[in-house]
């Protein structure tokens, strides 16, 4: 069956450093992947999508890399900060399908 | 532009009753999905409104079902609570049916007991 796993629950940093986190899916073929942040309470906010021929994505801090071949992509937040905290959630489109799945999110916390 | 607008925010229900949500999206915005986010399961995808018509649905049972309006505000309605139906319900919208950039409102927090 399909399935999205974002490689732990939490993840905990010290401000100034890389906060790199994982999704890794399996039986998928995705066109698009997206990253999402989320914060208590709040609707999930849209940060970067990637195309399956695209390796790599950037935004600010931000950069997003997407492997078909080893079925992951990793979202790298640099010079981290406490206002990063929150969870951040992959989702996968595939061709086929006309639905976004979600993972079930990594929450980060960036200590100061 | 306002965001993504949904009411209410908070909802506490009985058993077996029935609970109607509703979701403005974004000016313009002419696609509307509907997602429940449980601790358990996470985001899951309820069913896609683009232009009145149902566009596509998830794997829940019939007691969910929704609706979209002309002017592209949608609501969503669940019959026959049960208390696994207890959940964030998230709207989102996007600009065409061919955008993949979605906009989520802030949510209904749906309790039943």
């Amino acid at each position: 069956s399909q399935k999205i796993e974002q490689n732990s629950e939490a993840l905990n940093i010290q401000e100034g450093k890389t906060a790199t986190l994982t999704c890794n899916y399996t039986n998928y073929s995705p066109a698009y992947l997206q990253w999402y942040r989320q914060d208590p309470g709040r609707g999930p906010v849209f940060l970067l999508l990637i195309r399956e021929n695209e390796k790599e994505k950037r935004k600010e801090r931000l950069k997003v890399t997407f492997d078909t071949t080893l079925k992951q992509s990793l979202f790298h937040i640099t010079a981290s900060q406490p206002a990063d905290s929150a969870t951040y959630l992959c989702a996968l489109l595939s061709g086929s399908a006309r639905q976004l799945t979600f993972g079930s999110g990594t929450q980060l916390t960036v200590l100061p | 532009k306002a965001g993504v607008t949904q009411t209410p925010r908070y909802l506490i229900k009985t058993r077996g009753q029935q609970v109607t949500l509703s979701c403005s999206p974004i000016s313009g915005h002419r696609s509307v999905s509907w997602y429940q986010q449980t601790p358990g399961q996470g985001l899951q995808f309820l069913f896609e409104y683009f232009s009145e018509t149902q566009r596509n649905k998830g794997n829940f049972p019939g007691r969910f079902s929704g609706r979209q309006f002309s002017n592209s505000r949608s609501e969503m309605n669940v019959s026959t609570l049960e208390l696994g139906d207890s959940a964030l319900y998230l709207c989102a919208s996007r600009e065409l049916a061919t955008s993949y950039e979605q906009y989520f409102g802030p949510g209904t927090r749906l309790t039943v007991t």
